[in-house]
């Protein structure tokens, strides 16, 4: 049971070049997230699925598209990467139900925009 | 709405002398909240949470925190701090806008420091 996995672990792009970030997960949980981490600003929302076929924007999603390709893989797209982009960024799944669930987190991706 | 005030950015704490990383928050809803912990180039990792049951929460790793609606406060407490408790830590606020779906406010951290 690997958990939350994220690919690649770091990244270095220049402005304006794309990339897709993965995120998997085996624990059979409907929701998953995106967040990214930037110093002093805790974790900010990027988009978010609530179930498979599902995406909504969250705080910051300007720059972003992501794709729920099924139950398991969410991923991230940079279409123009830009400097600003440079962060840690994370993936999250979760079980939905009535109640809190905790969400468990992925290792994150380093990516550096130059 | 909702947001989460983590009052201190870093706390230091001398080895056996007890850890407090103190947290207010604000939320329309009856709130859950959440201590994660996160250590250094390593994803989150939940401590505990607090989620309508009993306002004393205990966590992993002889962590506790309290949930005090008249103060608005849940901080985060350990008698006795350990080497390995060096990292940073972030309170959490959750609220489900829509069934099924659970959006968490992260404060912005603190690092906690453990001096031997």
């Amino acid at each position: 049971n690997a958990g939350v996995t994220q690919t690649p672990k770091f990244q270095v792009l220049k402005t304006g070049q794309s990339m897709t970030l993965q995120c998997a997960q085996d624990m059979n949980h409907n929701s998953m997230y995106w967040y990214r981490q930037d110093p002093g600003m805790g974790l900010r929302l990027i988009y978010y699925s609530a179930s498979e076929g599902t995406t909504d924007k969250g705080e910051v999603p300007n720059g972003y598209n992501v794709s729920r390709l099924n139950k398991r893989e969410f991923s991230l797209r940079l279409e123009s990467a830009a400097p600003s982009q440079t962060s840690v960024y994370f993936c999250a799944s979760r079980y939905s139900g009535t109640g809190s669930y905790e969400q468990y987190f992925g290792p994150g991706t380093r990516l550096t925009v130059t | 709405a909702q947001s989460v005030t983590q009052l201190d950015s870093h706390v230091s704490v001398s080895e056996g002398t007890p850890v407090l990383l103190r947290c207010n928050y604000s939320s329309s809803y009856s709130p859950s909240l959440f201590w994660y912990v996160q250590h250094p180039n390593k994803g989150l990792q939940l401590l505990l949470k607090y989620t309508s049951a009993a306002t004393l929460v205990k966590g992993i790793n002889g962590f506790e925190a309290e949930f005090k609606k008249s103060e608005t406060s849940f901080h985060l407490t350990k008698p006795s701090a350990h080497m390995s408790d060096a990292a940073e830590y972030f309170c959490v606020v959750s609220y489900q806008p829509n069934f099924g779906n659970e959006k968490l406010t992260f404060g912005t951290g603190t690092r906690l420091t453990i001096i031997p």
